[in-house]
């Protein structure tokens, strides 16, 4: 059972440079967020989607930008990176909003922005 | 302005004991709440979730206590096990603007043999 899964593990990134972290879910979930943890500061919501071809913000959204072009994935793109970008980025997805069933989530990004 | 608070970074415990982790939260529209449970490299898992219907909810080891009018809401282990240490999340949503799940900042537990 893949449940989700986060491409890549592991990413150094120039500032100024671009990229985009995948996520992708085997579980037929409508529900996927983007969060962001850093030391002290917990989970924060970046984007997130209540359905195939919806996106939405979140907490901290500048910066970012997401699509969900498939039910499956979401992702996430970083179009000039920032050392503020320093992170490491989880994926998750639900059948339902939170209220409903629980989150499943990803692995984690670690992306270093130099 | 945090809505979620978990004011003890770190708690550390004996096996066998009791651990009770704590969570506040400011806001009044919050009417659900979930545990989350992180291991290093890993992503967070669900524990336990609690209605604001409810003032307890039990799950084997895992117990959620809220009190609303306190604006507070705990998390019992007994008895506590090495495995259990990890970092746990705090999180609550509203009905309105349901499809976002606030985490509080987390509390580092460590169950000591």
């Amino acid at each position: 059972n893949a449940g989700v899964t986060q491409t890549p593990k592991f990413r150094v990134l120039k500032t100024g440079q671009s990229m985009t972290l995948l996520c992708a879910q085997d579980m037929n979930h409508e529900y996927m967020y983007w969060y962001r943890q850093d030391p002290g500061m917990g989970l924060r919501l970046i984007h997130y989607s209540v359905g195939e071809g919806t996106t939405a913000k979140g907490e901290v959204p500048d910066g970012y930008n997401v699509s969900r072009l498939k039910k499956q994935n979401f992702l996430l793109g970083l179009e000039s990176a920032a050392p503020s970008q320093t992170s490491v980025y989880f994926c998750a997805s639900s059948y339902s909003g939170p209220q409903g069933t629980e989150a499943f989530f990803g692995q984690g990004t670690r992306l270093t922005v130099v | 302005d945090q809505q979620v608070k978990q004011n003890s970074p770190s708690l550390s415990v004996q096996e066998g004991r009791i651990s009770i982790l704590n969570c506040d939260y400011t806001n009044s529209m919050f009417d659900y709440f979930l545990w989350y449970k992180k291991y290093p490299a890993e992503g967070p898992t669900f524990l336990i979730s609690i209605s604001s219907i409810k003032d307890k909810n039990e799950d084997g080891r895992f117990t959620v206590f809220l009190n609303k009018s306190a604006k507070h809401l705990s998390l019992h282990i007994v008895p506590s096990q090495p495995g259990d240490s990890a970092v746990y999340f705090c999180a609550a949503s509203a009905k309105s603007g349901s499809e976002k799940l606030v985490f509080g900042k987390g509390t580092k537990l460590t169950v000591n043999p």
